[in-house]
């Protein structure tokens, strides 16, 4: 058990619809780091925030969006779903904002889209 | 732009038989190298990383990976596998001058069979 908590842990809704994934860091982490893990894609970097503030950006679509909180927890936000939009979500966090510093990853929500 | 490749998709041993998993990477300056292993249903686990000095690498459950810059590869090794070493393997690349940002490769699976 890494310490990253994430909810929920399936979640199935409708093209167009909007869904709000949640993630818990690890006590005392600063960054958090969200991926998506599709088949096709593979496990792309989305976004990552650190302290509150929006650190780095990957390959996050307009339609998705994301925060962190000041309790340090992380919401991402996915609208105008389509089909392409199921995969697997992960949070991952670092005490630090440091290139040098592994990510403990969560267990992830697994998106579908019908 | 910083690049990781995984040549194998799969990689089969029976247990109790050395492995290696290859890693080749691709950075402007000096990486920032990272394995972690993801189990059935579960989040990535962080194994081991290199960032500098000694070219060969010591993680969890056994496992090590050799750093070669000349070849800008980055293998994972363990000396007797496990069947429970069953799972996906990611080689991950990291440019400590941009941004903090993770790049994976695709994966590989390993099975190791009695």
């Amino acid at each position: 058990d890494s310490g990253v908590t994430q909810t929920p842990k399936h979640l199935i809704t409708a093209t167009g619809q909007r869904v709000t994934l949640r993630c818990s860091p690890r006590s005392g982490d600063l960054s958090v780091y969200w991926y998506q893990q599709s088949l096709d894609q593979g496990l792309q970097f989305l976004i990552q925030y650190y302290n509150g503030e929006e650190r780095a950006k990957g390959n996050i679509l307009e339609r998705f969006s994301a925060q962190q909180f000041p309790d340090l927890h992380s919401e991402l936000n996915l609208s105008s779903l389509e089909l392409g939009d199921s995969a697997l979500y992960f949070c991952a966090s670092s005490p630090w904002d440091s290139a040098s510093g592994e990510q403990y990853f969560g267990p992830g929500t697994r998106l579908t889209v019908t | 732009a910083q690049s990781v490749a995984q040549p194998e998709d799969q990689v089969n041993v029976a247990e109790g038989n050395p492995l290696t998993v290859k890693c080749t990477y691709s950075v402007s300056g000096n990486p920032y190298l990272f394995w972690y292993v993801q189990y059935p249903n579960r989040g990535l686990q962080f194994l081991l990383k290199y960032i500098t000095g000694d070219n060969l690498v010591k993680g969890s459950y056994g496992f090590e990976a050799e750093f070669n810059k000349s070849q800008t590869s980055f293998h994972l090794k363990k000396p007797s596998a496990l069947v429970s070493d069953s799972a996906l393997y990611f080689c991950a690349v990291r440019d400590p001058g941009t941004a903090s940002k993770l790049t994976f490769g695709t994966g590989t699976r390993l099975q190791v069979t009695l």
